[in-house]
C-alpha cells in the first residue's frame, strides 16, 4: 500500500531531551515536507526537501533540523524541545517538486507534548 | 500573514442538503488551488483540485469554484452525508515557491441526521 509512515504516533518528552520522528515513503516520491498543525493557525510548513541532499527551510524552521540521505527517508530532529514545540506534526510526500500538479500525501501524524 | 483564509471555524449541515466551505487568499501568485480533508487521528487527504485558469472543477458530489478576482474559492458538497464529517483545509501553491503548500486554518464540517 503506498503511504507516509510516521513515528512515533504520539510522544510525550521534557525540555531539552532531544528527539527524532522518523518519516518514509514507499511511493519513490521526490519531495517531502514536514507541517506542523496548531490550532487557528492550521498547517505550517517547516521544512521540505525537493530530492536527496537538498533541504531548506520552511516557515517555522526555528528548533528543527532535518536530513535527507536517502529518498525515502525524512526525519525531523528537534534537538533541544521546547514546549512552544508542542504540536501535530505532519511528513508528506510527492512525486515530484513541481508546483502547480503538488498533491502532497500525508502520513497519519505524530503528536507531540514537550513538558 | 495568513495568506490563505477560512473564516469559519465551523458548519453544520442536514444530511442531504448543501455544504459551502469557504476560503479566501491574498497572493495574487498563486496558482492552483486544493482541498484537503482530514478526519481525527489520520493526516489530510487530497479531495480536488482547481487551476487558476479554471473556475470550476467537479468531481462527484464535491464541486470547487474560483473567483479570480475576489480572491475566493468555495467547495461544494451535494448532498451532503455523515461520512463527509471532517475537518476541510484550503491550500494554495505559488510557482516560484519550490511547491510549498500554504494552508488555511480549517473549517469542521458537522453533516448531522
Amino acid at each position: 500500500e503506498a503511504q507516509v509512515t510516521q513515528n512515533p504516533r504520539y510522544l510525550i518528552t521534557v525540555t531539552g531531551k532531544k528527539l527524532t520522528v522518523t518519516c518514509s515513503q514507499n511511493m519513490n516520491h521526490e519531495y517531502m515536507s514536514w507541517y506542523r498543525q496548531d490550532p487557528g493557525l492550521g498547517l505550517r510548513q517547516i521544512y521540505y526537501s525537493m530530492n536527496v541532499e537538498v533541504t531548506d527551510k520552511g516557515d517555522v524552521p526555528e528548533g528543527y533540523k532535518v536530513s535527507r540521505k536517502e529518498k525515502r527517508n525524512f526525519p525531523l530532529i528537534l534537538e533541544s524541545p521546547s514546549p512552544n514545540q508542542t504540536s501535530l506534526y505532519f511528513c508528506a510526500s510527492s512525486l515530484s517538486a513541481e508546483s502547480g500538479a503538488n498533491v502532497l500525501t500525508f502520513g497519519a501524524g505524530s503528536r507531540l507534548t514537550v513538558l | 500573514d495568513q495568506q490563505v483564509k477560512q473564516n469559519s471555524p465551523s458548519l453544520s449541515v442536514q444530511e442531504g442538503r448543501i455544504s459551502i466551505l469557504n476560503c479566501d487568499y491574498t497572493n495574487s501568485m498563486f496558482d492552483y488551488f486544493l482541498w484537503y480533508k482530514k478526519y481525527p487521528a489520520e493526516g489530510p487527504t487530497f479531495l480536488i483540485s482547481i487551476s487558476s485558469i479554471k473556475d470550476k472543477n467537479e468531481d462527484g458530489r464535491f464541486t470547487v469554484f474560483l473567483n479570480k478576482s475576489a480572491k475566493h474559492l468555495s467547495l461544494h458538497i451535494v448532498p451532503s452525508q455523515p461520512g463527509d464529517s471532517a475537518v476541510y483545509f484550503c491550500a494554495a501553491s505559488d510557482p516560484g515557491t519550490a511547491s510549498k503548500l500554504t494552508f488555511g486554518t480549517g473549517t469542521r464540517l458537522q453533516v448531522t441526521l
